[in-house]
């Protein structure tokens, strides 16, 4: 069974870069069966997706972050990794991690989530 | 404000059935279909129902899904006090080419 792991510093300054890890257990981050993406949730509000990527390296962002957002993954880990670029305290919120088991392409569900990381932007 | 617009709050007493709608436009529920999440509290969201009416291996079949034109519904029959939760429904949007959530309704079992 898939399980997901995030990771990553609880604290951001504002205008810093946000960087977290989901690390993979139960399943290789290589196979083609899975989209593997970020989802966050700001304090007693709903889910924002951020965006998804594939093994083969394909991505997909919300547009309102694309120009700031990076996933990639680090298969010698079996992680992929989050990178948001000059968050403000807006972006405080829990980060999940999440996986989407590939059957017609990223519109697929997320089946699968981490428990979620805490991340405060303040200074 | 969500893409999809769904009740803040809905309510019902245990083995009464709740329904929570979803409403969206042509670009994600009108030509896409939709999934539901419940979110205990505290914890991360769980996939309930996928592609409007499927329920993932473990879910109950007290839940249900559906579709009409632009607009969803979750249903949930017998309703016990551990279904007091969050309820998200989601859906792709093909403009701007991602999934869109709808703001969450909270269940509360009276």
């Amino acid at each position: 069974q898939l399980q997901l792991q995030e990771s990553g510093p609880g604290l951001v300054k504002p205008s810093e870069t946000l960087s977290l890890t989901c690390t993979v257990s139960g399943g290789s981050i290589s196979s083609s069966s899975y989209y593997w993406g970020w989802i966050r949730q700001p304090p007693g509000k709903g889910l924002e997706w951020i965006g998804s990527m594939f093994y083969s390296g394909s991505t997909y962002y919300n547009p309102s972050l694309k120009s700031r957002v990076t996933i990639s993954v680090d298969t010698s880990k079996n992680q992929f990794s989050l990178k948001l670029s000059s968050v403000t305290a807006a972006e405080t919120a829990v980060y999940y991690c999440g996986s989407q088991t590939y059957t017609y392409g990223p519109q697929d569900p997320f089946d699968i989530w981490g428990q979620g990381t805490m991340v405060t932007v303040s200074s | 404000q969500s893409v999809l617009t769904q009740p803040p709050s809905a309510s019902g007493t245990p083995g009464q059935r709740v329904t929570i709608s979803c409403s969206g436009s042509s670009s994600n529920i009108g030509s896409n279909t939709v999934n539901w999440y419940q979110q205990l509290p505290g914890t991360a969201p769980k996939l309930l129902i996928y592609s409007n009416t499927q329920r993932p291996s473990g879910v109950p079949d007290r839940f249900s899904g559906s579709k009409s034109g632009t607009s969803a519904s979750l249903a949930i029959s017998g309703l016990q006090s551990e279904d007091e939760a969050d309820y998200y429904c989601a859906a792709w949007d093909d403009s701007p080419n991602g999934p869109v959530f709808g703001g969450g309704t909270k269940l509360t079992v009276l």
